[in-house]
């Protein structure tokens, strides 16, 4: 099963602040990886994927990059919104699709 | 509009089975491309992955919970139902179903709101 290891596992940060968050896959995944974002008491909501295509309605400042095993998702200038936990997911394995742990993002 | 939403018992006992029902409207999993899955949360905890159904009636469930897992679609009435065996207190979560599309890089696009699951005696 491919396993997908996220980092940091928590960040505190501040409203303008540019922020980055990783995610590495244990194999190569290709370009199927997803980022999603979850506030508390909601579902999540999916914010990119093929690893760098930006989901319809979902703001300019959220960015994907990444191929292979190595994948970020960057926040330009955060908002007030923004604050919430975020997972990838991939979806390369038809066998087994896996989420990371999540990074849940905190106002400094 | 694309909608979602999960219906089931709110608590089992131990050694029972799970029924979850998802329905939805906006779309037809008779449509090529499609997938329902079905994602779960233990409180506080990460997301899961449990599995899905696509539009040709191909499933695929996560290896940890395979044997104890099955998935059906009823095409007629909108809805995907997930079984789960010999419910345990470790099963207790926020159950989710979503729509999958395969032009997205499968990704799931759409959630229900959740139903929460408690295994308790």
């Amino acid at each position: 099963d491919i396993q997908m290891t996220q980092s940091p596992s928590s960040l505190s940060a501040s409203v303008g602040d540019r922020v980055t968050i990783t995610c590495r896959a244990s194999q190569s995944i290709s370009t199927l990886l997803s980022w999603y974002q979850q506030k508390p008491g909601k579902a999540p909501n999916l914010l990119i994927y093929g690893a760098s295509t930006l989901q319809s309605g979902v703001p300019s400042r959220f960015s994907g990059s990444g191929s292979g095993t190595d994948f970020t998702l960057t926040i330009s200038s955060l908002q007030p919104e923004d604050f919430a936990t975020y997972y990838c997911q991939q979806s390369a394995s038809s066998v087994m699709y896996t989420f990371g742990q999540g990074t849940k993002l905190e106002i400094k | 509009q694309i909608t979602l939403k999960e219906s089931g018992p709110t608590l089992v006992k131990p050694t029972q089975t799970l029924t979850l029902t998802c329905t939805f409207s906006g779309f037809s999993l008779s449509s090529s491309g499609l997938a329902v899955g079905w994602i779960r949360q233990p409180p506080g905890k990460a997301l899961e992955w449990l599995a899905h159904i696509y539009w040709n009636d191909d499933k695929y469930y996560s290896s940890f919970l395979k044997s104890r897992l099955t998935i059906t679609k009823d095409t007629s009435k909108n809805q995907v139902v997930l079984t789960m065996t010999n419910m345990d207190p470790a099963d207790t979560s926020t159950y989710f179903c979503a729509q999958l599309t395969t032009s997205a890089s499968y990704s799931y696009g759409f959630w229900g709101q959740g139903t929460l699951v408690t295994v308790s005696s």
